[in-house]
């Protein structure tokens, strides 16, 4: 099925450890996203790619990097994960001009321990 | 700053009620906004949206009104029904961001539909 696939669905990382969280989309859109959620805070973006090539910082990208490897994946890489890390990560694609709204992947949920 | 806030942690209504879900901005750049509904274990999934230059947006049982001079939308879903019970999300975005399609989102309303 079309969509947003995130993986993977679920990592316990010890502090100081570092991985790759991978996302997907067959829509063919030209943007992609990722967010984090958190209690009591909403979907904060981490990072956003407008377009192949080109990524660009959000609100929260501090101790994140990420990889816009071609139209179709996006992926986010942290490289030595702290507690405060500890969220479920969410990526989302769209069509240049946001209208009916992202798709969203179904979710990572990462523990840092 | 929260640009866009959604000051109601939580909602109960019984079934077949109005539910009202709020939202304010602060920023009055934004032109679209969007509400996601959100199940657990599940990405957000868009719902409805309303342009700036209307008020008012219907879909079938969902409803969405802004009020520009106050900065506020809400979402009215009528009657309510128990598999509304979710995280609704506000979202918004702005003329800036028209290459990238960029939102912002609230904090996110936990609503309980009781039968």
């Amino acid at each position: 099925n079309a969509g947003v696939t995130q993986t993977p669905k679920f990592q316990v990382l010890k502090t100081g450890q570092s991985m790759t969280l991978q996302c997907a989309q067959d829509m063919n859109h030209n943007s992609m996203y990722w967010y984090r959620q958190d209690p009591g805070m909403g979907l904060r973006l981490i990072y956003y790619s407008a377009s192949e090539g080109t990524t660009d910082k959000g609100e929260v990208p501090n101790g994140y990097n990420v990889s816009r490897l071609n139209k179709r994946e996006f992926s986010l890489r942290l490289e030595s994960a702290a507690p405060s890390q500890t969220s479920v990560y969410f990526c989302a694609s769209s069509p240049p001009r946001e209208v009916y709204g992202y798709t969203f992947g179904s979710g990572t949920r990462l523990t840092v321990v | 700053d929260q640009q866009v806030k959604q000051n109601s942690p939580s909602l109960s209504v019984q079934e077949g009620r109005i539910s009202i879900l709020n939202c304010d901005y602060t920023n009055s750049m934004f032109d679209y906004f969007l509400w996601y509904k959100k199940y657990p274990a599940e990405g957000p999934t868009f719902l409805i949206s309303i342009s700036s230059i209307k008020d008012k947006n219907e879909d079938g049982r969902f409803t969405v009104f802004l009020n520009k001079s106050a900065k506020h939308l809400s979402l009215h879903i009528v009657p309510s029904q128990p598999g509304d019970s979710a995280v609704y999300f506000c979202a918004a975005s702005a003329p800036w961001s028209s290459n990238t399609g960029k939102l912002i989102f609230g904090q996110g309303t936990t609503l309980q539909v009781k039968p």
